[in-house]
């Protein structure tokens, strides 16, 4: 069982709202992901972060931003939710795994309805 | 371009049943596939992973196998539990850039039955 842990698992806010989707980590991975996965569909990488102070956009475009204060903290935050933000967002951290590249590790995830 | 096709889009299997999942893929160039499952409401776990080398890879009732020149992959779940049921993603990662990029499958969404 990995140890990264996503807050809150649950959010119901009203549209215009700030919102921080907390993600950590206790293994000490460099490398992490976010990623926004609506029912039925597949994973769209949205955040990722190689180290401290990296921070990288992935392929789905995103109003959300990033921070990696931290090694094990990587939280996303909403300046204005709209309610085409609702979604699942996972959190991810990976380690290197012998001839298979990296592993990912993912988060409960947390379900996000906007109003 | 890069995709990952899975089949079927759901399944639904009596308990104690067999069952076989399709992956198809483009990526290319390739370093591996894994096959995650996730359960509802939840973020996915890991099963298995396969080189371009592996052609199975066993993990307790779980058998991947991967054929590398048609680019196709397969989970066999063996004596199905309900336990079982689940979202089955294929996700394959190329070796063409420094972040090792993935993709991901839709998944199959299993569903088995007592």
């Amino acid at each position: 069982e990995a140890d990264i842990y996503q807050t809150p698992r649950y959010l119901v806010i009203g549209t215009g709202k700030k919102i921080t989707l907390e993600c950590s980590q206790t293994m000490g991975h460099d490398k992490m992901y976010w990623y926004q996965q609506d029912p039925g569909m597949e994973l769209h990488l949205i955040h990722y972060s190689y180290g401290v102070n990296s921070t990288e956009k992935g392929d789905l475009s995103s109003e959300s931003t990033v921070s990696r204060i931290r090694t094990e903290h990587f939280p996303l935050t909403l300046e204005s939710a709209r309610p085409s933000h609702t979604s699942q967002y996972l959190c991810a951290s990976s380690e290197m795994v012998s001839r298979g590249g990296e592993t990912q590790y993912f988060g409960p995830g947390t379900r996000l309805l906007v109003l | 371009k890069n995709q990952v096709e899975q089949s079927p889009q759901s399944l639904i299997i009596l308990e104690g049943k067999n069952c076989t999942l399709q992956c198809n893929y483009t990526v290319s160039p390739f370093s591996n596939l894994r096959w995650y499952k996730q359960d509802t409401g939840r973020g996915p776990v890991s099963l298995t992973i396969m080189t371009f080398s592996e052609n199975t890879k066993s993990n307790g009732r779980y058998t991947a196998t991967l054929d590398a020149d048609t680019k196709q992959s397969s989970l066999h779940i063996t004596a199905s539990q309900l336990s079982d049921s689940a979202s089955y993603i294929c996700v394959v990662t190329d070796r063409g850039s420094t972040l090792g990029r993935l993709y991901f499958g839709r998944g199959t969404q299993l569903t088995v039955w007592p």
